[in-house]
């Protein structure tokens, strides 16, 4: 069975220290991959995706960068973090059209994300 | 654009009796996918249910039920024999089916199971 692990698990940073969240994925192979982030008691913004090793998509302009030097790692980052980054952040994971769930997106446990 | 609408900010519910969360959404695509997540205090969201908009018969998952109305684009879900477990964040999403990177998630809805 396929499972997706974030860490750290909760980070407290001071503004302007830099950032980065690791999302990898086990059972699964060439898994489409997405940084989320959601605002309390907001809904979720898509921030990435990518289908592919080195291959990232940007949805939002903003402070934060992706990367995936792995085909089942996930990195999110910042050379500088903002107040406004503060959230939870959710990675996610789906496999196209492959068995009565496929296209669908499962995500992983979370970051809670507080910039001081 | 795909937009997709919870306009219930709150339900509660007693348990054992049953709720319905209410969602709309608004797309020009024919074919698409629609879900409901739960997230619940640890905030993991994990999937509820899942319909293909071509299928007419609605989804269900054991106590998990949806109400699919294409032409009205409605896609509510029904909670039966409610349980103190289902306390949650619930989130109604839209994804067209031919472009998996473009997930739109509702505001939500947070349910209360009452003992």
């Amino acid at each position: 069975s396929q499972t997706i692990h974030q860490w750290p698990a909760t980070l407290v940073q001071p503004v302007g220290s830099p950032l980065s969240l690791e999302c990898t994925v086990e059972g699964t192979s060439n898994p489409n991959l997405y940084w989320y982030r959601q605002a309390a008691g907001r809904g979720l913004q898509l921030l990435f995706y990518s289908v592919g090793i080195g291959q990232i998509s940007s949805e939002v302009p903003q402070n934060l960068s992706a990367s995936r030097p792995q085909d089942r790692q996930f990195i999110l980052s910042s050379k500088k973090l903002l107040l406004s980054d503060s959230g939870f952040y959710l990675c996610a994971w789906s496999v196209l059209g492959r068995g009565p769930k496929g296209d669908t997106q499962y995500f992983g446990p979370g970051t809670r994300l507080t910039v001081l | 654009a795909q937009t997709v609408t919870q306009s219930q900010p709150e339900m509660s519910v007693q348990e054992a009796e049953t709720v319905t969360l209410s969602c709309t959404y608004d797309t020009s695509e024919s074919d698409y996918y629609l879900f409901w997540y739960k997230q619940p205090p640890s905030r993991q969201m994990i999937l509820v249910i899942r319909q293909e908009a071509y299928k007419q018969q609605n989804a269900t998952e054991n106590r998990f039920s949806v109400n699919f109305q294409k032409a009205a684009k409605s896609f509510s879900l029904k909670i039966s024999d409610s349980q103190l477990g289902d306390a949650a964040m619930y989130f109604c999403a839209y994804r067209p089916k031919y472009n998996n990177n473009d997930m739109r998630f509702g505001a939500g809805t947070r349910l209360t199971v009452k003992p």
